[in-house]
């Protein structure tokens, strides 16, 4: 079984901290995306990695960064963490191949105060 | 930008009866479907892919129709367990580019 696992189920910061939420997959997947989840609006990708040290924008990436050091983890950095950005955090990663199914982490909900 | 809707719902459904509900898609050259499931503060998780006209497995039954750009989900016989947020996502480019999610549709099977 493929497992995406992530540092934290749950995290509170404040206003203003650099806030690190780290992704690891098991699976030697090519493809690594970080997605976050708000009611009303679903899911919405953020960023994502196709390779090591290659990183893309996704629909959302203002207020973001990531990095891919090693293939089989990829952070998201909250460079300066806003209350707007209080929201489950999913990290997700497939391999490169025709499929496009996404296997996904158990979510980080970031509460920022 | 590429847009995928659901109706959010919720549905209300005797155990047992069979449910229905759609996805619509507005790229007309999406190829992949696909049908998660996510429980209350879970991850989402793949129940069925959908790359042609359709796909079953169990009681579930996904189908494409491309002629009117909607995937629909079926279920039969449905359980207490399958009360969940189903969610129809669609690739939103190349290969490596990610999925497009729908908001998501909240079932709820009633005994």
């Amino acid at each position: 079984d493929v497992k995406v696992t992530q540092s934290s189920r749950y995290l509170v910061k404040r206003t203003g901290e650099k806030v690190f939420l780290e992704c690891v997959q098991d699976m030697d997947h090519e493809n690594m995306f970080w997605y976050r989840q708000d009611p009303g609006l679903g899911l919405r990708l953020i960023y994502f990695s196709y390779d090591v040290k290659m990183k893309e924008k996704g629909d959302i990436p203002e207020g973001y960064s990531v990095s891919r050091e090693k293939k089989e983890r990829f952070s998201l950095i909250l460079e300066s963490a806003s209350t707007n950005q209080t929201s489950m955090y999913l990290c997700a990663s497939n391999p490169r191949s025709a499929s496009y199914e996404q296997y996904f982490g158990p979510g980080t909900r970031l509460t920022v105060t | 930008r590429k847009e995928v809707e659901q109706d959010p719902g919720p549905f209300n459904v005797p155990e047992g009866a069979t449910v229905a509900f759609n996805c619509t898609y507005s790229n007309s050259a999406s190829q992949s479907f696909f049908w998660y499931r996510q429980d209350c503060r879970k991850e989402p998780k793949l129940l069925m892919s959908v790359y042609s006209s359709g796909n079953e497995d169990g009681r579930f039954t996904a189908q494409l129709n491309r002629a009117s750009q909607y995937i629909s989900l079926l279920i039969r016989d449905s359980k207490l367990s399958d009360s969940a947020t189903y969610l129809c996502g669609t690739e939103r480019g190349g290969g490596a580019d990610g999925l497009t999610f729908g908001k998501g549709t909240h079932l709820i099977i009633q005994p």
